[in-house]
């Protein structure tokens, strides 16, 4: 699987846009953009994934460039709650003999402060 | 998405000791994965369990360490073996998009 790049750590305030950015130039055209995050002591929790359009759903949304090389991950409303870490994953696509499989970096730990 | 049910939560084991870590889905899932974390550290695959065949381990982990069980399409164990403090971690099952609660586990 492709790696990801993430800044180690972001702020936001609350109310916010939190916009966290992945950078995944390796690629491949059978490779989706997933994004999970984890709140302390809990299991991962999945946002959204997306193969090269834009992609949102009620948690969030996801923009991939063009190229396909970067994301970015859009909180429109950041709260309190939002603050986790966050995991950008390039994963394959069904049918691909490691589907399911997710390798996570480091992710962002993002802090939204009042 | 699915649902996942997994214990126990945490346990305190001496070491030399087995534990067994249930995970069950609410739905039939071909694969099942299952992670370690490390303290401080990001999730690392241990191995893929499917139904009806061995499961597939990740460089690092053996069976003999991890052993996995797959009896049907909703349900796996992942025992951890003879423990040592260095296996002090939280363990996650997965399956669709899904992860289970994880299992803290302390080994002293």
């Amino acid at each position: 699987d492709a790696k990801t790049t993430q800044p180690p750590s972001m702020d936001c305030a609350e109310g916010r846009a939190a916009n966290l950015p992945c950078n995944h130039s390796t690629i491949s055209g059978n490779e989706y953009v997933y994004w999970y995050r984890q709140i302390h002591s809990q299991g991962p929790q999945y946002i959204i994934h997306g193969l090269k359009n834009n992609e949102t759903n009620e948690m969030a949304s996801l923009i991939i460039t063009e190229d396909r090389k970067s994301s970015t991950l859009i909180l429109p409303h950041a709260t309190l709650r939002d603050t986790a870490v966050y995991y950008c994953i390039v994963r394959v696509a069904a049918g691909g003999t490691s589907y399911g499989k997710l390798t996570f970096g480091q992710g962002t730990i993002l802090t939204v402060h009042p | 998405s699915a649902v996942i049910s997994q214990k126990p939560s945490r346990d305190i084991c001496q070491r030399g000791t087995s534990l067994t870590i249930q995970c069950q889905v609410d739905s039939q899932v071909t694969m099942m994965f299952w992670y370690r974390q490390q303290p401080g550290q990001s999730l690392t695959l241990i191995a893929t369990a499917n139904q009806g065949s061995e499961a597939t381990y990740e460089s690092g982990f053996v069976i003999d360490k991890f052993p996995i069980s797959r009896p049907n399409l909703t349900f796996s164990t992942l025992t951890v073996s003879n423990m040592s403090p260095e296996d002090s971690s939280i363990y996650l099952c997965s399956a669709m998009n899904t992860f289970g609660s994880g299992t803290r586990l302390t080994v002293v």
